[in-house]
């Protein structure tokens, strides 16, 4: 199975800043990489797909890039409604799995 | 709008079994591959299985084999999840999702439902 691994797994952030995450494959997954947004209590909502394909309806300060194994997430300027916990998911082949998550936190 | 809505969560004992359902609005299911996918409390995301749009090709993961099987009623426009010999660790709220993407992968997810907690204790 591929593994996926985020870092960090929780960030502290302020409005305004630009937040990174990073997400790693175990082994070359091309582009086949998708984010997704989850607030407390609710459904994944998909930001990201294909690595950097940004989904419709989805705020231009979010942005994906990244091929291989190496991908960020980048939310260039913090918003209020952004803190939440952030996933990525390969969908290389099966199965598909997920990054552990990074939960982003006001500071 | 496109929806998907679980329903049939509740609490169960371990051994037992529970099914539980996917509603699909707004959009056709015989036209997507669907997937089940699963959350416990305070965890990540766990892929469960993928059915094709016509119910023939089932995928599912090592943890839930030959205990889970997977359904679907095109003409209902509803997924089945049938959960049998059930186990503690199978706690989660559990997600259908409608699968995006062509390229001949698996793909990624949009929509999600609201999910549906099953909970097995004694």
């Amino acid at each position: 199975d591929i593994q996926m691994t985020q870092s960090p797994s929780t960030l502290s952030a302020s409005v305004g800043d630009r937040v990174t995450i990073t997400c790693r494959a175990s082994q070359s997954i091309s582009s086949w990489l998708a984010w997704y947004q989850q607030k407390a209590g609710r459904a994944p909502k998909l930001l990201i797909y294909k690595a950097s394909n940004l989904q419709s309806g989805v705020p231009s300060r979010f942005s994906g890039s990244g091929s291989g194994t190496e991908f960020t997430l980048t939310i260039s300027s913090l918003q209020p409604d952004d803190f939440a916990t952030y996933y990525c998911q390969h969908y290389d082949s099966y199965p598909v799995t997920f990054g552990q998550g990074t939960k982003v936190e006001i500071k | 709008q496109l929806q998907l809505a679980e329903s049939g969560g509740g609490v169960v004992q371990p051994g037992r079994s529970l099914r539980l359902s996917c509603a699909a609005s707004g959009f056709s299911l015989s036209s997507f591959h669907m997937h089940w996918l699963r959350q416990a409390p305070g965890k990540g995301l766990e892929w469960v299985a993928v059915i094709s749009n016509d119910g023939v090709t089932i995928v599912d993961a090592d943890s839930v084999k030959g205990r889970f099987t997977f359904s679907r009623d095109n003409s209902k426009n509803t997924l089945y999840l049938q959960m049998n010999s059930l186990r503690v660790e199978d706690t989660a709220v559990y997600y259908c999702a409608k699968e995006e993407g062509s390229s001949g992968r698996a793909g990624w997810f949009d929509p999600w439902g609201q999910g549906t907690l099953v909970t097995v204790s004694s």
